[in-house]
C-alpha cells in the first residue's frame, strides 16, 4: 500500500470550489485512489474512488495526475456540511485500508 | 439497510480490565474489518475478516487483543488488561463480496470510544 501524503488543513468559503491534494508517489499499478471523509463523531465515509481515468459523482470530482503519483478531490460548491477531515488512500480494491493523517477542511460562511 | 452498527458507543474502564465491542455489520456483507484511531491520527487497520475466516492480522494487534467473528456476521473485538494506550476509537466496516459489490466502498460504523482510566 503506497503512502499518501495530504496538507494538514485547508480553509474555504461557502458555495466556493475546494481542490483537496494529494500525493502518493509509491503507489503500484493495481492500486486504486480512495477518498473518504469523516465527520465529527463519525466514522470516515466514502467520497469517490478511481484508478487512472478522472470520475465524477454525485458528491465529488476525482481528477488524477497522468503519471498517478497525484490527484485532487474537487468538491465543485463547499457547504457548512462539507467541514470535515477528508483522507486519500491507495491500495488494491478490495484490502485494508491504510490512512495518512488526513486534511481537516474548515468551511466559513 | 441499517447501516453498520457498534455496541457500547462509550466504554470507559480502568486499567487492567478486560472490555469487548460488538460489531454488527451490514447484512450481506461477507468482508468485515476492524480499525483503531487516535486522536488527530487517520484509522489505522487491526484486522479483517473473510465470513467467519480472520485473513489478516495488524503487527498492532498484540497478543491482549483478539477478534472472532464466529458465525460470519456479527464479530466482537476483545482487549485484555487494557492499558491507558489502549484509548482511542475502535472503528469497524463491512463491504459486500465482489459480486454484489458497485464500488470498493467500505462502510463504516459509527465507532466505540474506549477511554481506559
Amino acid at each position: 500500500d503506497a503512502k499518501t501524503t495530504q496538507p494538514n488543513s485547508m480553509e474555504s468559503n461557502e458555495e466556493e470550489p475546494v481542490h483537496l491534494p494529494c500525493n502518493h508517489s509509491t503507489i503500484s499499478g493495481t492500486d486504486y485512489i480512495h477518498w473518504y471523509r469523516q465527520l465529527p463523531s463519525q466514522g470516515p465515509e466514502y467520497v469517490i474512488h478511481g484508478l487512472t481515468s478522472n470520475v465524477n459523482n454525485r458528491m465529488a470530482s476525482l481528477a488524477i495526475a497522468e503519471d498517478r503519483k497525484s490527484s485532487t478531490l474537487i468538491l465543485h460548491r463547499a457547504t457548512l456540511r462539507d467541514a470535515a477531515v477528508y483522507y486519500c488512500t491507495a491500495n488494491t480494491g478490495f484490502q485494508k485500508l491504510v490512512f495518512g493523517t488526513g486534511t481537516r477542511l474548515l468551511v466559513s460562511p | 439497510d441499517t447501516g453498520v452498527s457498534q455496541n457500547p458507543r462509550h466504554k470507559i474502564t480502568k486499567r487492567g480490565q478486560n472490555v469487548t465491542f460488538r460489531c454488527d455489520p451490514i447484512s450481506e456483507h461477507n468482508r468485515l474489518y476492524w480499525y483503531r484511531q487516535t486522536l488527530g491520527q487517520g484509522p489505522e487497520f487491526l484486522t479483517y475478516f473473510q465470513n467467519e475466516a480472520q485473513l489478516e492480522k495488524s503487527r498492532l494487534l498484540s497478543d491482549r487483543f483478539s477478534a472472532e467473528r464466529p458465525k460470519g456476521s456479527f464479530s466482537t473485538l476483545e482487549i485484555q488488561r487494557t492499558e491507558q494506550g489502549d484509548s482511542a476509537m475502535y472503528l469497524c466496516a463491512s463491504r459486500p463480496p465482489p459480486s454484489l459489490a458497485l464500488t470498493y466502498e467500505q462502510y463504516f460504523g459509527p465507532g466505540t470510544r474506549l477511554t481506559v482510566t
